[in-house]
């Protein structure tokens, strides 16, 4: 069964720093959605993107973050300086049709630390 | 805005015990319900949905869960439960409307089975 795959799976990173985080979507979905949990939060919902563009997002998604598509495979979340309150787990989740109803298939995370 | 409350964050059972998690969300339009389990190492991944017909829903591994639109909750149950149970659940909503758009989560309960 396909799956949504994430890369790395754990990342540490100084203060300050750009980080990326990977994503590749299930193959034929066109909807995809970032999420981060910090550590004994809430799942979070950052953003959404369909047809090269952001969809929705939230108040946390600030200037701090982009989203793109580089290819025709990757999805990334680029956090261009880290602070110390982005270390979180984040999940990348896509599905085929962005309909309210329809299932969010998540990766497995990146859990990403700043020091 | 959606907000989702789980009102336990840890539950310990026995095998063969029955569960009921409970979950009540706050918002004043129509919802699509989710619950999502993360079994230790692995990714979210959907346990059953609600969007319409139907208020109790069946979903995978026995288990159920019951709308009921006039208590704004959507419990999760499962009449005996397992080892393999063990887990963290996520209740979820997202409202019905147009485009792509984050679902909201809960905190999450981390159940464990004691065998």
């Amino acid at each position: 069964e396909p799956e949504v795959t994430q890369t790395p799976s754990h990342q540490v990173t100084q203060m300050g720093q750009e980080v990326i985080l990977r994503c590749v979507p299930i193959s034929n979905h066109l909807y995809f959605y970032w999420y981060r949990q910090i550590l004994g939060q809430k799942v979070e919902f950052l953003v959404s993107f369909y047809n090269n563009e952001i969809s929705e997002k939230s108040e946390i998604f600030d200037d701090q973050f982009s989203v793109e598509r580089p290819d025709g495979s990757n999805f990334t979340l680029k956090i261009r300086s880290t602070k110390l309150e982005d270390s979180a787990m984040y999940f990348c989740a896509s599905n085929r049709q962005g309909m309210r109803q329809e299932t969010q298939y998540f990766g497995p995370g990146t859990r990403l630390l700043v020091l | 805005a959606q907000s989702v409350s789980q009102h336990n964050h840890h539950v310990i059972l026995s095998e063969a015990a029955s569960l009921e998690l409970g979950c009540n969300y706050s918002y004043g339009g129509t919802v699509n319900l989710f619950w999502y389990v993360q079994y230790p190492g692995q990714h979210l991944q959907l346990l059953l949905k609600y969007f319409s017909g139907d208020p109790l829903v069946k979903g995978i591994k026995g288990f159920e869960a019951e709308f009921i639109k006039s208590k704004f909750s959507f419990n999760l149950r499962k009449p005996s439960v397992q080892w393999s149970d063990t887990a963290e659940y996520f209740c979820a909503v997202i409202s019905e409307g147009g485009g792509a758009d984050g679902l909201t989560f809960g905190k999450g309960t981390h159940l464990i089975i004691q065998p």
